[in-house]
């Protein structure tokens, strides 16, 4: 199985701040990975697919980056409503994983 | 507007059994993979099963530890997705999701969920 790593776990960071997420997997996955946002007590959400694609609906201060098996989400001018704990997941192969999540804090 | 509705979950015994459904709408359903994923209290997501769209025919993949014990199944007919389970143990004990997926994208939207409890 592809394993998925994220870094860091968790981050504390100011209103207004750019926020950037890293997600490894253990081996080459092209641009097979999904981001989304989980928000306390919510079904996540997805925010972007194929490594940089934004999701329909999801605000440009959301993007992504990489590929292989370094991928990274940034978040632009951090809001209070951006709290919430995001999740990377490889789609090239079965089972699909999912990172572990990092919980962004203001 | 895309809409995933979870139901079916509930407190089961080890051992016992449960179906869960997902009424979908707003969306070409047979046009779209669909997931179960779940997520243990205070945990990280776990995908567990994925039945592909018609045009793939509809196969299935599960992961591991779920394989046996968990059926998933659709019926593009009422535009719902089920997952048959059985076997049930106390590490199943989960929020249950579903998501649609459509080609190309992964897990674009998602349901609520449904609480699935397994408990003597």
């Amino acid at each position: 199985d592809i394993q998925m790593t994220q870094s860091p776990s968790s981050l504390s960071a100011s209103v207004g701040d750019r926020v950037t997420i890293t997600c490894r997997a253990s081996q080459d996955i092209s641009t097979s990975l999904a981001w989304f946002q989980q928000k306390p007590g919510k079904a996540p959400e997805a925010l972007i697919y194929a490594a940089s694609s934004l999701q329909s609906g999801v605000p440009s201060k959301f993007s992504g980056s990489g590929s292989g098996s370094d991928f990274t989400l940034t978040i632009n001018n951090l809001q209070p409503e951006d709290v919430a704990t995001y999740f990377c997941q490889q789609y090239i192969n079965y089972p699909f994983i999912f990172g572990p999540g990092t919980k962004v804090d203001i | 507007e895309v809409q995933l509705v979870e139901s079916g979950g509930g407190l089961v015994q080890p051992g016992g059994s449960l179906r869960l459904s997902c009424a979908a709408s707003g969306f070409m359903f047979s046009d779209h993979h669909m997931d179960w994923v779940r997520q243990a209290p205070g945990k990280g997501l776990e995908w567990i099963a994925r039945s592909r769209n018609k045009p793939s025919g509809h196969t299935t993949e599960y992961a591991a530890s779920v394989r046996g014990r968990f059926t998933t199944s659709r019926d593009d007919s009422k535009n719902s997705f089920y997952l048959e389970m059985n076997s049930l143990k106390t590490d199943d004990t989960a929020v249950y999701y579903c998501s649609s997926s459509a080609v190309g994208n992964c897990h674009d939207h998602w349901g609520q969920g449904t609480l699935v409890t397994v408990s003597s």
